[in-house]
């Protein structure tokens, strides 16, 4: 069964402090892993879709990574306003159309 | 462009009754999915529609769960009998093609429907 586990549960930072955001998963044949951004209220927000290990993206002050198991998601310099929860995301191929959701990052940035 | 919208916002019904939910998709969309995130957690996939078909019906939690999609647009979620556990906030999603392959999804803001 696909499975994604995020970790920490929540994270505060000060300003400019960087740090990672884990992503693990566990898919039968992995079609994608994406990043969403979700603030409080609204919808998720799309971030990234990596498709293989060793792939990287980046988007202003995030980068996300993949391995095999796990894909990292790099905030450098946080600013408050990057204060969200992050969702991850897979999808296998397995399923082609289901989509598992992590329980998130609550991340919290103080000025 | 217009995003993906939903309604109502918010929707107080009593334990029993019946109740439906609208998505309306970003035009040209062919894929619609909808989740649903109950307070503080991550989101549960409850049913993905290609065109107006459903290939994967899996994430539903019981008969009581039931969606149609017509004219390859709108979408409604409909929730019979309703129990305070469906208590939640329920998320639509389109997107060109299927995730995965390059399509990313785009959400709307949700509605919040509370079971008294």
């Amino acid at each position: 069964e696909d499975q994604v586990t995020q970790s920490p549960e929540a994270l505060r930072l000060q300003e400019g402090e960087s740090s990672s955001l884990n992503c693990s998963y566990t898919v039968s044949g992995l079609r994608g892993l994406f990043w969403y951004r979700q603030d409080p209220g609204k919808g998720p927000e799309f971030l990234f879709t990596l498709y293989s290990a060793g792939e990287e993206k980046e988007k202003e002050r995030l980068k996300a990574t993949l391995t095999k198991k796990e894909s990292f998601l790099h905030i450098t310099a946080p600013k408050p306003e990057d204060s969200a929860t992050y969702l991850c995301a897979v999808q296998g191929y397995s399923s082609a159309s289901k989509i598992i959701f992590g329980s998130g990052t609550r991340l919290s940035i103080r000025p | 462009g217009a995003g993906v919208s939903q309604s109502p916002s918010n929707k107080v019904t009593e334990k029993g009754k019946d109740v439906e939910l609208r998505c309306d998709p970003i035009s040209g969309h062919t894929a619609l999915y909808w989740y649903r995130q109950s307070l503080g957690q991550g989101l549960e996939f409850l049913i993905y529609f290609q065109g107006n078909s459903a290939p994967d019906k899996s994430g539903l939690p019981s008969d009581r769960f039931s969606a149609e999609r017509t004219g390859g647009s709108v979408s409604t979620l409909t929730i019979q009998r309703t129990q305070q556990e469906d208590s939640a906030v329920y998320l639509c999603a389109s997107s060109l093609g299927t995730p995965g392959l390059k399509g990313e999804q785009y959400f709307g803001p949700g509605t919040r429907l509370t079971v008294t």
